[in-house]
């Protein structure tokens, strides 16, 4: 199974400024057609995820252009440029190259 | 508008079996692979299982926590998709969401399953 591995866990972050979420893959996941199947997710509390990001850094539909994707290979990036208050909760990080699917810990982000 | 609705969950005995529903609404549901995830109380997200649509035979693939216990399936004329869960255990308590794959760009509330005694 490929491991996602999420950094950091927790973030406490100051309304206004930027916020960075690291994910790292045990393997690649660039499949056969050169497609990487890398998705962010954001989860509210008491809330379903919603998707941010796919295939790395392709914004969903809806999604503020503060938040932004980034990476290649094994190691992907979330940046959010100014944390509003509206972006505390768990963040994901999701792979589909690969069965089983598989997730990241999740990041906690919070405001100080 | 996109819609995904997942029922079917409650409280069941383990050693039991419970099915759950996806209806989708506000799209072709025939055109999309639907997949299952779950989460489980305080803790991240599962995948499950999915199933493809028609044009890859509806072809299923599932978690191996849940192989031969679980079967998806569908019924694209009624834009339903099913998972029956037999020999329910404790671990598969959780809330249970379906979403479109491989976008993952909609999803439903969730239906929460309790596996209890």
């Amino acid at each position: 199974d490929i491991v996602m591995t999420q950094t950091p866990l927790s973030s406490p972050v100051t309304l206004g400024q930027p916020a960075s979420i690291s994910c790292r893959s045990s393997q690649s996941l660039v499949d056969s057609d050169g497609n990487t199947f890398l998705s962010w997710l954001h989860q509210r509390p008491g809330q379903p995820p919603r998707l941010l990001i796919y295939k790395i850094s392709n914004r969903f539909s809806g999604v503020p252009d503060r938040f932004s994707g980034s990476g290649a290979g094994t190691d992907f990036t979330l940046k959010i440029s100014r944390v509003e208050a509206e972006d505390v909760g768990i963040y994901y990080c999701m792979q589909a190259t690969q069965f089983p699917w598989t997730f990241g810990q999740g990041t906690k982000v919070e405001i100080k | 508008e996109v819609q995904l609705v997942e029922s079917g969950g409650g409280l069941v005995q383990p050693g039991r079996s419970l099915r759950l529903s996806c209806r989708g609404s506000g799209f072709t549901f025939g055109d999309y692979t639907v997949t299952w995830f779950r989460q489980a109380p305080g803790k991240g997200l599962e995948w499950v299982s999915l199933i493809r649509r028609k044009a890859y035979d509806e072809s299923t693939e599932y978690a191996a926590s849940v192989k031969g216990r679980f079967t998806i399936w569908r019924h694209d004329s009624e834009s339903i998709a099913y998972l029956q869960m037999n020999s329910l255990k404790t671990e598969d308590t959780g809330i249970y969401y379906c979403t479109r794959a491989r976008g993952f760009d909609y999803w439903g509330q969730g239906t929460l399953v309790t596996v209890s005694s």
